[in-house]
């Protein structure tokens, strides 16, 4: 499956530095989402962005900072990360936002040292 | 509130044995989504369930929405090596959080062949 991709797939980063994680779709949709998924909160939502307008930022530290240039594109910027924060970022994309089905990418093995 | 429950958390089966896991809602749902993870993949929409009552198939794969639509359940006949993963219900957030999905914690499938 091709329709949402994510690089890089595994990142090794140390607490000082600055990185982002860029999530692409080429499925036409109009909402996009970013997802930590951990062995202690799976599939835990962090953003939602619908028609490129962020809908929900889900209590998350400003450490990851989202931006949504168009329908298409969704990053995730890092920096000063903690390492309770190595995971599975997980994007995801749906026609819209709501009850549609989501579409994932591989996602984004982050390993904070 | 917006929260499903899924249980078992953990399920191990013999391959042949049939398996069902349940997902959980104190309040009605408008509909219910349910995703399959293989291990080391990521999320993959399986179906959606709207009706109340509703049951649908998918080869060895029968999803059913209760008739207070409340609950939802996947059964699995006879499993087989390649229905391992964890499997997630979804539902939509309600009132003012419409635009999101909202996972359960899944229950992970572990098949001996």
């Amino acid at each position: 499956e091709t329709g949402v991709t994510q690089t890089p797939r595994h990142l090794v980063m140390g607490m000082t530095n600055k990185k982002s994680l860029k999530c692409e779709q080429h499925l036409g949709h109009n909402a996009m989402y970013w997802y930590k998924q951990s062995a202690k909160k799976p599939l835990e939502l962090m953003f939602v962005y619908n028609f490129k307008e962020q809908t929900e930022n889900n209590s998350v530290p400003s450490r990851f900072s989202p931006e949504c240039p168009n329908s298409s594109h969704l990053f995730l910027h890092l920096h000063t990360l903690q390492p309770e924060d190595s995971a599975l970022y997980l994007c995801a994309s749906s026609q819209r936002g709501g009850s549609y089905e989501q579409y994932f990418g591989p996602g984004t093995r982050l390993t904070v040292t | 509130g917006q929260q499903v429950m899924q249980i078992p958390q953990y399920q191990h089966v013999q391959e042949g044995e049939d398996f069902t896991t349940y997902c959980n809602s104190s309040t009605t749902l408008s509909n219910i989504q349910w995703y399959k993870q293989r291990p080391g993949g990521h999320p993959v929409f399986l179906i959606q369930l709207v009706k109340s009552g509703e049951v649908k198939k998918q080869k060895r794969l029968t999803f059913q929405f209760g008739e207070a639509k409340k609950n939802s359940s996947l059964h699995i006949t006879a499993t087989q090596t390649t229905d391992v993963g964890t499997y997630f219900c979804a539902r939509e957030g309600s009132g003012g959080s419409n635009y999101k999905l909202t996972f359960g914690k899944g229950t992970l499938l572990t098949v001996n062949p």
